[in-house]
């Protein structure tokens, strides 16, 4: 099973709302992974986390706030996001941190801020 | 720091024809180079990666890719497509010390009867 899975598919709010996205994944991998993926480009790296903690931060303004309570589910928190913050949003595992491990994806949420 | 190019952002081809997707990468240190696919509306998927050794790397759903260090250049290709392969492609590196997947802008491969 590789498996990632990301709720809800579509997500729709506005600049006020707090909203959260799930990923999880029962393949044992101890690291994971957000991504953001604006239309016709690709996907950007936005944090990673290792065993539970936050290994890489790409400078993501704190309106977003990732959290990983375990290690099988990471979620991003969403509170006063911005029009432009509309992407497809993308979860993505590993085994662990290192460069030769594939990074195995789910399908997205896509988000729009209105 | 590590960038890739790829260098077609639409390739368009008809059904059971070959296809190269061209991907060039500048790095001045060792890198791992990987190849995924995504296709409309879904998360991304990898066809193959090389980490050494044989320069030719096998993937899934026939494709293939081959590494040139001199060329700096790890070039996808598919001996006959399928309407199914329709798909953005992208090519991406890592620095083999540890860091961030880097990807290519992407090329849309389109197949057409």
């Amino acid at each position: 099973d590789t498996e990632v899975t990301q709720t809800p598919k579509h997500l729709v709010m506005g600049m006020t709302n707090k909203k959260s996205l799930k990923c999880e994944q029962h393949m044992g991998h101890r690291a994971m992974y957000w991504y953001k993926q604006k239309a016709k480009k690709p996907p950007e790296l936005m944090f990673v986390y290792s065993y539970e903690k936050l290994s890489i931060n790409e400078s993501v303004p704190s309106r977003f706030s990732p959290e990983c309570p375990n290690s099988s589910l990471l979620n991003l928190h969403l509170h006063a996001l911005q029009p432009e913050d509309s992407a497809l949003y993308l979860c993505a595992s590993s085994q662990v941190l290192v460069s030769t491990d594939t990074q195995y994806f789910g399908p997205g949420t896509r988000l729009t801020v209105l | 720091a590590q960038s890739v190019t790829q260098l077609d952002s639409q390739v368009p081809v008809f059904e059971e024809a070959p296809v190269e997707l061209r991907c060039n990468y500048s790095s001045s240190v060792s890198v791992y180079l990987f190849w995924y696919v995504q296709y409309p509306n879904q998360g991304l998927q990898l066809l193959l990666k090389y980490l050494s050794g044989s320069t030719l790397v096998k993937g899934i759903n026939g494709f293939e890719a081959e590494f040139n260090k001199s060329q700096t250049s790890f070039h996808l290709r598919k001996p006959s497509v399928h309407i199914s392969d329709t798909a953005e492609y992208f090519c991406a590196v890592i620095r083999n010390q540890g860091g961030k997947l880097i990807f290519g802008q992407g090329t849309e491969l389109s197949v057409k009867p």
